[in-house]
């Protein structure tokens, strides 16, 4: 079924320190998958996202790690800043489908601590 | 930078009146989104809409939901009838086509408070 889920509700790091988030996906079919950023009272926004084509990906300061044996997906932020406090969303997005919706999972909060 | 606009920022309401919601989408998209967010709880989805009519809805977008785009550049919710647990963010998206990894871009939403 369509089901993406977070391992833990909430990170904290030391700021400069490197972070790691992981998300467990259920649909072997998902072939897109997106990480997205909410800060408080602000809406969702896209970081960086991934097709199921391939394993890992990069951006600005965050990789997305994608592995489809066991359906597990990371999101990893290098060298953090206080701006990087949020919650964190894996979505899934069935794009290839005749739907298009995103299908978000629970949100891990991250705590950048000084 | 385009970005999505959402009206007003918080709406409060008495249990059983009409609502709407208020969204400017990216100008050059052609697919609108509406989500929703309980204080608390992971976003979901709503309803889609292209091309003037819905392409697909959720089972909390029931017959007190309705969507419009009535011009070129606003989309808006309805809420006909508005329950204590309708209270949530709405956040509106768009997306300028469907082809696979074109982002969805989410506007600050609106804070809908039932009483």
């Amino acid at each position: 079924g369509e089901s993406v889920g977070l391992h833990l509700p909430t990170l904290s790091v030391q700021e400069g320190d490197n972070s790691i988030i992981n998300c467990a996906y259920s649909n072997s079919a998902s072939d897109y998958f997106i990480w997205y950023k909410q800060e408080s009272g602000k809406g969702p926004q896209f970081i960086i996202d991934i097709r199921s084509n391939m394993d890992k990906r990069q951006g600005q300061r965050v990789t997305v790690l994608l592995n489809k044996t066991v359906k597990h997906l990371s999101l990893q932020i290098a060298a953090t800043q206080p701006g990087d406090s949020a919650v964190y969303f894996c979505a899934e997005n069935l794009a290839m489908n005749r739907d298009d919706k995103i299908i978000f999972g629970k949100g891990t909060r991250l705590h950048i601590l000084p | 930078e385009p970005e999505v606009t959402q009206t007003p920022s918080h709406q409060v309401t008495q249990m059983g009146q009409e609502v709407i919601l208020r969204c400017v989408p990216i100008s050059n998209h052609l697919y609108f989104y509406w989500y929703r967010q309980i204080l608390g709880q992971k976003v979901e989805f709503l309803v889609s809409f292209y091309n003037n009519e819905i392409s697909e809805k959720s089972e909390i977008f029931d017959d007190q939901f309705s969507v419009e785009r009535p011009d070129g550049s606003n989309f808006t919710l309805k809420i006909r009838s508005t329950k204590l647990e309708d209270s949530a963010m709405y956040f509106c998206a768009s997306r300028r086509s469907r082809r696979l990894q074109n982002i969805q871009y989410f506007g600050a939403g609106t804070r809908l408070s039932v009483l």
